[in-house]
């Protein structure tokens, strides 16, 4: 069984360029959620995608945006990045069924902003 | 979501247990305790879960009082590899309901 990976490892990108972060879902699992970690914070949740549909949103704006395949694997979109936007994206992943829904994380994708 | 409290900081020998503490006098029937750790910028490590009874596994213990007030995560024999930033975290279970991470406990396990 694959846990949860991310693609890129780390990213450097110039304000106001376009990028998209990528995440595989464990297997089995139908729901990926993003989180936003900025240095010395904690993880702050984006949005989910469950059966590719959005499915919950943070109070991120909307130049962040999202999709889920039908594989389950997901993209992270983010426009017009600006400096704050420099952080440590999670993507984690869960399998809603009979009340379990335990989100793994994988190991992340480092974007700079410059 | 309830919130946690959580100390900022604590330490720990090596060998020895390592005692977390959480408070989440707010919580609600239907609301699961949590616990992810995070060492340095990898992404958080799930550890365990509870409802309301006391919880094992292979990773550590958790231990929740009777009014479900506040538990303490116990890692039994902590290694240096323990040292990260463990998270405290409440939310209702089975809902896809997403995770709201603190500030969290930066343990560090010391030789």
């Amino acid at each position: 069984e694959t846990g949860v990976t991310q693609s890129p490892t780390h990213l450097i990108k110039t304000r106001g360029q376009q990028v998209t972060l990528r995440c595989s879902s464990q297997s089995g699992h139908n729901t990926v959620s993003w989180y936003q970690q900025a240095l010395g914070q904690g993880p702050q949740f984006i949005f989910q995608y469950y059966r590719e549909e959005e499915n919950g949103r943070g109070n991120f704006p909307p130049r962040f945006s999202g999709l889920q395949f039908p594989n389950y694997s997901s993209e992270l979109n983010v426009n017009a990045l600006e400096l704050d936007d420099s952080a440590l994206y999670l993507c984690a992943s869960s399998h809603l069924a009979g009340g379990g829904d335990t989100q793994y994380f994988g190991p992340g994708t480092r974007l700079t902003v410059l | 979501d309830a919130k946690t409290t959580q100390p900022t900081s604590m330490d720990c020998a090596e060998g020895r247990a390592a005692n977390l503490p959480c408070n989440h006098s707010t919580i609600s029937g239907n609301e699961y305790v949590y616990w992810y750790r995070q060492i340095h910028s990898q992404g958080p490590q799930y550890i365990i879960h509870g409802l309301k009874n006391n919880e094992t596994n292979e990773m550590a213990s958790l231990i929740i009082t009777e009014d479900r007030k506040s538990s303490t995560l116990i890692l039994p024999h902590a290694t240096l590899r323990d040292t990260a930033v463990y998270y405290c975290i409440v939310r209702v279970g089975g809902s896809n309901y997403k995770l709201t991470f603190g500030k969290g406990t930066l343990l560090t396990v010391n030789p």
